[in-house]
């Protein structure tokens, strides 16, 4: 089983869709994060959940709804979403320590959405 | 404010060739981390190195190998006799202290689109 997984790896929808992304890792880890990455854009920061809790919401729109039921499982819910959000999604995921030593994040396949 | 540069777009040279990514940082802490990553088409960013900011020795792993040098706030890669495997985009980021208050907030570069052709 690989380190950290994400499903589907390809979702085309309509901006009156609702979809949910997933992703699981399977290293043990206590933190979870969802990038985004678009076309020459640096990778972005979505979210943050650490010990299932979020941490950090770097100004995503709210049609952007995550969630962390364990600390094995996060996802990404989406509806109403636009064309512009058609990007890359990446999950990672790392084991923090007490004081914030920055550990290694290790990101999963991503999920390629197409919004039409 | 963090931030990452990597001046190099694309870069693209023939097999066996050296080639060095170049990465210019910016940050207020004194404890930092930077970390290069690997991106192949099929998308997954695969971890290569992570260096702390006290640890200024240069890595060597195989074909890859790692200049850190703080007084020009720089993190290289360099990669030794390049092969057609080693296509894909490469990531450098950095991810400071923030007070102990910031937990995973990388900072990544632009990406450079590394060619490497038979």
């Amino acid at each position: 089983e690989t380190g950290v997984t994400q499903t589907p790896r390809h979702l085309v929808m309509g901006m009156t869709n609702k979809k949910s992304l997933k992703c699981e890792q399977h290293l043990g880890h206590n933190a979870m994060y969802w990038y985004k990455q678009s076309a020459k854009k640096p990778l972005e920061l979505m979210f943050v959940y650490n010990f299932k809790e979020q941490t950090e919401n770097n100004s995503v729109p709210s049609r952007f709804s995550p969630e962390c039921p364990n600390s094995s499982h996060l996802f990404l819910h989406l509806h109403t979403l636009q064309p512009e959000d058609s990007a890359l999604y990446l999950c990672a995921s790392s084991q923090e320590l007490a004081g914030g030593s920055e550990e290694t994040q290790y990101f999963g396949p991503g999920t390629r959405l197409l919004v039409l | 404010a963090q931030k990452v540069t990597q001046a190099q777009t694309e870069i693209s040279v023939v097999e066996k060739e050296d080639v060095t990514l170049d990465c210019v940082y910016e940050t207020r802490d004194t404890t930092y981390y930077l970390f290069w990553y690997k991106q192949p088409p099929s998308g997954e960013l695969v971890f290569l190195i992570r260096r702390n900011s006290f640890d200024e020795q240069n890595e060597i792993s195989g074909r890859y190998s790692w200049n850190f040098q703080k007084s020009t706030s720089s993190f290289n890669f360099t990669i030794t006799a390049s092969q057609v495997v080693d296509s894909a985009v490469y990531f450098c980021a950095l991810s400071d202290d923030a007070g102990g208050t910031s937990y995973g907030k990388l900072t990544f570069g632009q990406g450079t689109i590394l060619t490497v052709h038979p």
